[in-house]
């Protein structure tokens, strides 16, 4: 069983073009939503964290939120340097032991 | 730099042979995971410590799999009489202690290729 679901796999946006990934989630309460950007042979690189339903961060072009069965990760005016592989990851209740990750959201941005 | 360090970056082996990777987490994060990712996968959970404990470990991995933290600060993850399926990256991410600090912080990965 998924508990976490990313949508879609790939997403192609011309440079300015603003768009949203999605990241549906099914864990027994949230203890935290996590969102990492990934570049082709790298490791994932922390962007956010979200804990509760209504809760908002940006960081420059990118700014993420969360209801209590998905989250947006909202990119506006996008650049060639932010294609990359978006991954979201979520914890359940008090366990701090795993994250269970999507696979990810594969974004190309052309110039 | 004070990020979590792995290696090797890259190991190349051949089938049934022994590897061994290193994890070096941030300092003073008691928090220790290693992943396994694939090509198009998100990274898939291993195993899981707490300090110098083993908490929990992933029913996907076989008994030629082991880590191991001594003394809570660096870790090792060997795989025995390697296979091709092993093929992967394999990361390392570390946490730092208390209830308002739960992301984890990668570092770059070791690419195991088994021919």
């Amino acid at each position: 069983e998924d508990q976490v679901t990313q949508s879609p796999e790939a997403l192609r946006l011309q440079e300015g073009e603003s768009s949203s990934l999605n990241c549906s989630y099914t864990v027994s309460g949230l203890r935290g939503l996590f969102w990492y950007r990934q570049d082709p042979g790298k490791g994932p690189e922390f962007l956010f964290t979200l804990y509760s339903a209504g809760e908002e961060k940006e960081k420059e072009r990118l700014k993420a939120t969360l209801t209590k069965k998905e989250s947006f990760l909202h990119i506006t005016a996008p650049k060639p340097e932010d294609s990359a592989t978006y991954l979201c990851a979520v914890q359940e209740g008090y366990n701090f032991n795993k994250f269970y990750f999507g696979s990810g959201t594969k974004l190309n941005v052309k110039p | 730099d004070t990020g979590v360090s792995q290696n090797p970056r890259h190991k190349i082996t051949k089938r049934g042979q022994n590897v061994t990777f290193r994890c070096d987490p941030i300092s003073e994060h008691n928090r220790l995971y290693w992943y396994r990712q694939t090509l198009g996968q998100g990274p898939e959970f291993l195993t899981y410590f707490q300090n110098e404990a083993q908490l929990e470990k992933s029913r996907l991995l076989s008994d030629r799999f082991s880590a191991e933290r001594p003394k809570g600060s660096f870790s090792t993850l060997e795989i025995q009489r390697t296979e091709q399926g092993d093929s992967a990256m394999y990361l390392c991410a570390s946490s730092p202690h208390g209830q308002g600090h739960a992301e984890a912080f990668f570092g770059q990965g070791t690419r195991l290729t088994v021919v």
